[in-house]
């Protein structure tokens, strides 16, 4: 089954921790991405990745990190997390195609509580 | 990416067709129309996708005017499992490093 896989579902961490979130799919694609969603921001972009050992700053990258080292994998890093960073994650993955419009797949998110 | 406008609330009942409106004034021409459906706590799931005219799928239908500036998310007789939060997004793959730029939505209520 085609998806996009995010580790843990829940987390409560202390401010200062350092903690990574994993994103894994099993569908070859590219692109792959990390949203967060907060109440009346909706889902902004924090990083992105065209492709293993490509990635860039999204519109809100501060206090995160990612690495791209395999074409299936795109680790969330946040190496010292603070209250203003508790949100909801996803984690996207999308193929290339020249000139088509944008079909993304979604893991089930992350609940990331920093107290 | 172009700018999009959508209603942030909508209500129907169970049976009845729903069409949700999307302004994209700004449309590029190489811009796709891509819906996406989000339920509480989950990722957002891909609906339908499309350039111009209509395009259809086993759940919904997307209709674009020839000048593309808005288009249009009809969903055939709703149930209450169709209630969530609806994006209409514009933009292309092509550079850009995939960047869905998401707005607030249409949340959709569907009643009995």
């Amino acid at each position: 089954e085609a998806q996009v896989t995010q580790n843990p579902r829940y987390l409560i961490t202390v401010t200062g921790k350092k903690l990574t979130v994993t994103c894994s799919q099993n569908m070859n694609h590219e692109y792959m991405s990390w949203y967060r969603q907060d109440p009346g921001l909706g889902l902004r972009q924090i990083y992105y990745s065209m492709n293993v050992e490509v990635t860039d700053k999204g519109d809100v990258p501060e206090g995160y990190k990612v690495s791209r080292k395999e074409k299936r994998n795109f680790p969330l890093i946040l190496e010292s997390p603070s209250p203003n960073q508790t949100s909801l994650y996803f984690c996207a993955s999308s193929s290339y195609y020249r000139g088509l419009g944008t079909e993304a797949f979604f893991g089930q998110g992350t609940r990331l509580t920093v107290v | 990416l172009a700018k999009t406008t959508q209603p942030i609330s909508m209500d129907s009942y169970e049976g009845q067709e729903v069409n949700i409106t999307c302004s994209h004034n700004n449309i590029a021409t190489n811009d796709y129309i891509t819906w996406y459906q989000q339920f509480p706590s989950q990722g957002p799931r891909f609906i339908i996708q499309g350039y111009k005219t209509k395009v259809t799928n086993e759940v919904a239908s997307l209709f674009i005017p020839a000048d593309r500036k808005s288009s249009t998310l009809s969903l055939p007789r709703v149930s209450l499992s169709d209630t969530a939060v609806y994006y209409c997004l514009v933009g292309t793959h092509t550079g850009g490093g995939n960047k869905l730029t998401f707005g607030t939505g249409t949340q959709l209520k569907v009643e009995l």
